[in-house]
């Protein structure tokens, strides 16, 4: 077991809706990265942070925005939500920014109908 | 930038064959590369990585792979396929300016024959 988890791990939206996706960190880190992974391929980087300031962000738009807490747990959050929003939202938790010993969650799976 | 190739959507393979899962890296800067493996509907579990430490790097479950920076690749290999094998396989590197992101190949679905 990781000791990364994440809440809800299934959740079915209307399109236009918000969501907010959990993660907890595995403990001893201080940096989390999430992660969307469409079915059928491979997952592609939303953001990272670390001590709870934004360190580093994919090619998502700006509705697609995190928080990380002082104890590291952090939130996914993504507005007016899209039909090619669904797919598994992983959350990665790590030591340091170099992701040498990041472990994964087992997901959340969004689908947005 | 840094990507990552995986050569192959699916390989099948028998139970008690040879399994080589094909990798292919682009990096201007010395990578970090691992091998993850994702079982239906659950997270990703990460098999081994390579740090520029070993070039042979043993992971879990009798799985290894070799990183050949003369062919900029990272196949992954286990002598003997076990039925359990069966699952989606993603090679992956960071490193240098992409440090704070992992990126994804498109995956290989492994298939095990009886």
């Amino acid at each position: 077991e990781t000791g990364v988890t994440q809440s809800p791990t299934h959740l079915i939206k209307t399109r236009g809706q918000q969501v907010t996706l959990r993660c907890s960190s595995q403990s001893g880190h201080n940096t989390v990265s999430w992660y969307q992974q469409a079915l059928g391929q491979g997952p592609q980087f939303i953001f990272q942070y670390y001590r709870e300031e934004e360190n580093g962000r994919g090619n998502f738009p700006p509705r697609f925005s995190g928080l990380q807490f002082p104890n590291y747990s952090s939130e996914l959050n993504v507005n007016a939500l899209e039909l090619d929003d669904s797919a598994l939202y992983l959350c990665a938790s790590s030591t340091r920014q170099g992701n040498t010993e990041a472990f994964f969650g087992q997901g959340t799976r969004l689908t947005v109908v | 930038a840094q990507s990552v190739t995986q050569l192959g959507s699916h390989v099948s393979v028998s139970e008690g064959a040879l399994v080589l899962l094909r990798c292919n890296y682009s990096s201007s800067v010395p990578p970090y590369l691992f091998w993850y493996v994702q079982y239906p509907n659950q997270g990703l579990q990460l098999l081994l990585k390579y740090t520029s430490a070993a070039t042979l790097v043993k992971g879990i479950n009798g799985f290894e792979a070799e990183f050949k920076k003369s062919e900029t690749s990272f196949h992954l290999t286990k002598p003997s396929a076990h039925m359990s094998d069966a699952a989606e396989y993603f090679c992956a590197v960071t490193g240098g300016s992409s440090a704070s992101k992992i990126i994804f190949g498109s995956g290989t679905r492994l298939s095990i024959r009886p």
